[in-house]
């Protein structure tokens, strides 16, 4: 069984512009949840799919959003980028989320923002 | 909101010795999850537990959820070079609670 793919692997923006991520979750998982890594704060929860809905959020500001499609896929957006949005974005994909069931995450995402 | 405190934060050891880490937190949590990530990859799952005092095992590692809820800790026996990496603890705090909530991470080196 495949694993979570994102693409891109790597992604080089300025600042003030926007930026999508995709995530594909393993097949057959329905929840799909996004983190940000950063040396300074570690993995840090951005927000957290189910069946086309989110769950839950993090304590992030409102640049950052998500959505996910009929097939699980998510997509995570980025606007008004600032330098401090440099970071590894992870995502992870589970069965049912909600600590019910395990997460796995995919390679990441490495955004530059200059 | 709920945070995890892992110690230590690195570790340089040489290879064939055994390695402990633990995490601790100030609130309770339902599952306890380990997880290895190498440079430029997404972490891996290493061990899962989920009932307190469990103690499981998964090769040459072995890890343990704490009887308090409120800790956990991991050991790997006979290192090898290729345990190289940072090991996460995360955990689900459970209810409304979605998110895994992330050690900062133990830093691995293992000298050949």
């Amino acid at each position: 069984k495949a694993g979570v793919t994102q693409t891109p692997r790597y992604l080089i923006k300025t600042r003030g512009q926007q930026v999508t991520l995709s995530c594909s979750p393993i097949s057959g998982h329905r929840s799909v949840s996004w983190y940000q890594q950063t040396p300074g704060q570690g993995l840090q929860f951005l927000f957290e799919y189910f069946s086309e809905t989110q769950r839950n959020k993090g304590n992030f500001p409102g640049r950052f959003s998500g959505r996910q499609f009929s097939n699980s896929r998510s997509e995570m957006n980025v606007s008004t980028l600032e330098l401090g949005d440099s970071a590894l974005y992870l995502c992870a994909s589970s069965l049912y989320g909600g600590g019910t069931s395990l997460e796995y995450f995919g390679p990441g995402t490495r955004l530059t923002v200059t | 909101g709920q945070q995890l405190n892992q110690s230590p934060q690195s570790m340089f050891i040489q290879e064939g010795e055994d390695v402990s880490m633990n995490c601790t937190s100030s609130s309770i949590f339902n599952t306890w999850l380990w997880y290895k990530q190498d440079p430029g990859e997404g972490p891996v799952l290493l061990i899962a537990l989920y009932k307190a005092g469990e103690l499981t095992s998964n090769g040459r590692l072995t890890a343990q959820f704490g009887i308090t809820r409120k800790d956990s800790f991991l050991n790997i026996s006979a290192s090898i070079p290729s345990d190289v990496g940072i090991y996460f603890c995360a955990g689900h705090g459970g209810g409304s609670n979605y998110k895994l909530t992330f050690g900062k991470g133990t830093l691995l080196t293992v000298n050949p």
